[in-house]
């Protein structure tokens, strides 16, 4: 199954709270996967990138974690700001694969 | 530095017309590829290139050309347009090693009427 599936559709967070995405994979030859945040109008822009071998990456206020038993994945965003609306994206591919599968997407909206 | 560029941003085309979406990037990125964004569905892969002279198929690649002459270009043409492949396209670009996360263009929108 090349099928990434991706959660909630939309969310509604309020300002200094943690947004949570989660995302599903089948595939376990995927070793690669990012997160990308589109503002409208926008293309997508990576956000935020993790490889199997560990179970946590952070950069700044996001960090992915992943549970490669369970083949799943997911973004925190915390104290979740009105900049931080936008359309997040969660993929995954394999090395050498070139194919990058996306979720459907996540529209994040932060209440000030 | 530009990145990933594309033209035209709009563009309406009439059924059965045909077209070519421009991509450029000046980054030196080995691998390009194009999605379209549809509503609910996310990105979805039509071509991709690993250099030049070197395509292949994504997930939908019906209706849908491409070539590679330079590293630099990757142009997408619709052969003869339907209402289906009304979208937004993004073009992407990447190196081939290390972190090869995307960089994507700001994208086309097309209608097909």
């Amino acid at each position: 199954q090349q099928q990434v599936k991706q959660s909630p559709q939309s969310l509604i967070v309020q300002k200094g709270g943690i947004s949570i995405i989660n995302c599903a994979y089948e595939n376990t030859a995927f070793d690669y996967f990012p997160w990308y945040q589109q503002f409208p109008g926008k293309g997508p822009a990576l956000l935020i990138a993790i490889r199997p071998d560990v179970s946590e990456k952070k950069e700044g206020r996001f960090t992915i974690s992943f549970n490669k038993s369970a083949k799943q994945f997911s973004l925190h965003i915390m104290d979740s700001q009105p900049g931080d609306s936008a359309t997040y994206f969660c993929a995954a591919d394999h090395t050498g694969g070139f194919k990058t599968i996306f979720g459907a997407g996540t529209r994040l909206f932060v209440k000030a | 530095n530009a990145g990933v560029t594309q033209t035209p941003k709009f563009q309406v085309l009439k059924t059965g017309q045909s077209m070519t979406l421009q991509c450029a990037q000046d980054m030196n990125h080995e691998y390009m590829s194009w999605y379209r964004q549809d509503p609910g569905m996310g990105l979805r892969l039509i071509h991709y290139s690993v250099g030049a002279g070197i395509t292949d198929q994504g997930e939908v690649p019906n209706g849908y050309n491409v070539s590679r002459s330079t590293t630099e270009d990757f142009p997408l043409r619709l052969l003869s347009a339907a209402p289906s492949q009304t979208s937004v396209y993004f073009c992407a670009s990447s190196a081939l090693r290390g972190d090869y996360g995307y960089t994507f263009g700001s994208g086309t929108r097309l209608t097909v009427v």
